[in-house]
């Protein structure tokens, strides 16, 4: 049972670059979310979803796109890379009845650097 | 504004002590709280969980409390090992758990 598998684990980055950060889980979890953590901070939620084809706005959602096309997986997609996007991105899943965006679950994260 | 915060932001003992992490916050309407530990360089994994009615949770030498009425929570570890070394967050949810509040987190450090 792997859980929740994030991809890559590191990347660097030029400003104004785009990718994808891939999450998937295997324990058919209908919630997924996206958060970042900086230092200093509190981890911040960007985007979550309560189930394939739905999704939704978090804490911090300017500068990022989600889609959930299946239960499985819910990639997060940087569209214009900025250094202020440089830090720490983790997903999560849960399953229902842990309230809509409570993460029950993380990944390892996706270490993100900005140039 | 919901807040939480957490205290020590870091604390440092010894090998076989136990140890006590606090947890305040403002949110409400409370839903309930969730402790996590997070090592370096990996996820958060969800030690306790504790909805209003619940005052206690214990996993293993980790038991949670919970003061619903001055809104107040503690993390105490007893018999600390070197493998306690980490991060613990306080995570609270409002009502239905539609929004988290984070804390900052505590590092603890678990010298020999």
């Amino acid at each position: 049972n792997a859980g929740v598998t994030q991809t890559p684990k590191f990347q660097v980055l030029k400003t104004g670059q785009s990718m994808t950060l891939q999450c998937a889980q295997d324990m058919n979890h209908e919630y997924m979310s996206w958060y970042r953590q900086d230092p200093g901070m509190g981890l911040r939620l960007i985007h979550y979803s309560v189930g394939a084809g739905i999704t939704d706005q978090g804490e911090v959602p300017n500068g990022y796109n989600v889609s959930r096309s299946t239960t499985e997986d819910f990639p997060l997609r940087l569209l214009s890379a900025a250094p202020s996007q440089t830090s720490v991105y983790f997903c999560a899943s849960s399953h229902s009845g842990q309230g809509r965006v409570q993460p029950q679950h993380f990944g390892d994260g996706t270490r993100l650097s900005i140039l | 504004k919901n807040q939480v915060e957490q205290s020590p932001q870091s604390l440092i003992i010894l090998e076989g002590k136990n140890c006590t992490l606090q947890c305040n916050y403002t949110v409400s309407p409370f839903s309930n709280l969730r402790w996590y530990k997070q090592d370096t360089g990996r996820g958060p994994v969800s030690l306790t969980i504790m909805t209003f009615s619940e005052n206690t949770k214990s996993n293993g030498r980790y038991t949670a409390t919970l003061d619903a009425d001055t809104k107040q929570s503690s993390l105490h570890i007893t018999a600390s090992q070197l493998s306690d070394s980490a991060s613990y967050i306080c995570v609270v949810s409002e009502n239905a758990g539609n929004m988290l509040t984070f804390g900052g987190g505590t590092r603890l450090m678990v010298k020999p």
